[in-house]
């Protein structure tokens, strides 16, 4: 049972590069989310989906797409990448009736 | 939109002593978690608080959720070096709703 797997782990892109961060979890959880975190910010929410199909934006969606083909599967995609989106990204799921999240192990990006 | 406010941002204790964590929301909240992350770490999961005024406990961590449901804490009796990291708190303001983050309370301790 591996629980939630983000890939890659770590990421060197250069402004204008486009690339997809993969989260994958095992759990059968309906809901999965995208967080960035960056110093003295917290987590903050990007995008998040309740379900197979759907997905919805966050606090910070800006510049970011994502996609939910696949109930154990939730993509990130950043079509250009900016400095600004150097950051730690996390994914996380849970089952629907607010129970607790799992977490990724995180995914460091940077954007020279 | 729905904000989650979080103090202190960072708290230095000397071993042995006592450390709290607050947590406020801009909206009243089904229920919040409590979460740890140590350095280099992600989030783990501690707890789930749903009732007004709920208040609990995990061996030396004391966990309560205000009777508005609008604010929560976390209290730490008698720190240890192994409590090191930064705690969040996180909210819903329904049951099927996104999951929301404070930005979280760096903790170090000192032996």
């Amino acid at each position: 049972n591996a629980g939630v797997t983000q890939t890659p782990k770590f990421r060197v892109l250069k402004t204008g590069q486009s690339m997809t961060l993969l989260c994958a979890q095992d759990m059968n959880h309906e809901y999965m989310y995208w967080y960035r975190q960056d110093p003295g910010m917290g987590l903050r929410l990007i995008h998040y989906s309740v379900g197979e199909g759907t997905t919805a934006k966050g606090e910070v969606p800006d510049g970011y797409n994502v996609s939910r083909l696949k109930k154990q599967n939730f993509l990130l995609g950043l079509e250009s990448a900016a400095p600004s989106q150097t950051s730690v990204y996390f994914c996380a799921s849970n089952h629907q009736g607010s129970t607790e999240a799992f977490f990724g192990q995180g995914t460091r990006l940077t954007v020279v | 939109g729905q904000q989650v406010m979080q103090i202190p941002q960072y708290q230095h204790v000397q071993e042995g002593e006592d450390f709290t964590t607050y947590c406020n929301s801009s909206t009243t909240l089904s229920n919040i978690q409590w979460y740890k992350q140590r350095p280099g770490g992600h989030p783990v999961f501690l707890i789930q608080l749903v009732k007004s005024g709920e208040v609990k406990k995990q061996k030396r961590l004391t966990f309560q959720f205000g009777e508005a449901k609008k604010n929560s804490s976390l209290h730490i009796t008698a720190t240890q070096t192994t409590d090191v990291g930064t705690y969040f708190c996180a909210g819903r303001t329904s049951n099927t709703g996104k999951l929301i983050f404070g930005q979280g309370t760096t903790l170090q301790v000192k032996p």
